[in-house]
């Protein structure tokens, strides 16, 4: 069975601080690994996916990283933003011989502080 | 490309009732998978389709049922609601194993 894990649960930072979300996952035999955004009452926006065969990925001031052996991957915000502030879920593609079967965290709520 | 789009919006049933929920996937996206979320939890995998059949489904009863046109759009159908389904109800297109997941606004369902 894969559980997925988020740490912290909650984060409150000050703007322009640079933070680190986490996410482990019980079976490391995941197809993809992506991470999305989610605002109050609203859909899911992706972020980044990492495909198994990869140590990370970057689209502005993210980074991805996954380290398959450990079960882990974080999420790196540069710079925060008040416009940052949502949710944040991980989520990943298991088992490998499936199409996106997501299995998600509970995500961490992120509020950047003006 | 309007993406992944969902209707209706909000919806309220009254326990007993049935309910048909919809998905337009994004263009050149032939996978719909349909996802639960209950207020502060992750989105829980009810069901995939792909080529009109559903090929995986996750931990949940056979009042969940589901339908895949050739069009690739989808619909979730729920019988015999309980107040416990209430919840946001995501749909997930993608291409065939792999590649990333785009998710629709959602429907809000609300049973009383």
């Amino acid at each position: 069975k894969q559980e997925v894990t988020q740490i912290p649960a909650a984060l409150s930072v000050p703007e322009g601080e640079n933070l680190v979300l986490n996410c482990s996952f019980t079976d490391s035999a995941i197809y993809n690994l992506q991470w999305f955004r989610q605002d109050p009452g609203k859909g899911l926006t992706s972020l980044l996916l990492i495909q198994s065969s990869q140590r990370e990925q970057t689209s502005g001031r993210l980074n991805a990283s996954l380290d398959k052996s450990s079960g882990r991957s974080t999420l790196y915000i540069a710079a925060s933003q008040p416009g940052d502030s949502a949710t944040y879920l991980c989520a990943v593609s298991w088992p490998p011989n499936t199409g996106n079967q997501f299995y998600f965290g509970t995500g961490t709520s992120l509020t950047v502080i003006p | 490309d309007a993406g992944v789009t969902q209707s209706p919006t909000h919806l309220i049933k009254t326990r007993g009732q049935q309910v048909t929920l919809r998905c337009s996937p994004k263009s050149g996206h032939d996978t719909v998978s349909w996802y639960q979320q209950a207020l502060g939890q992750g989105p829980q995998f009810i069901f995939q389709y792909y080529e009109e059949e559903e090929r995986q489904r996750g931990n949940f009863p056979d009042r969940f049922s589901g339908h895949q046109f050739p069009n690739y759009s989808s619909e979730l159908n729920v019988n015999a609601l309980l107040l416990g389904d209430s919840a946001l109800y995501l749909c997930a297109s993608s291409r065939d194993r792999g590649g990333t997941a785009f998710f629709g606004q959602g429907t809000r369902l609300t049973v009383v």
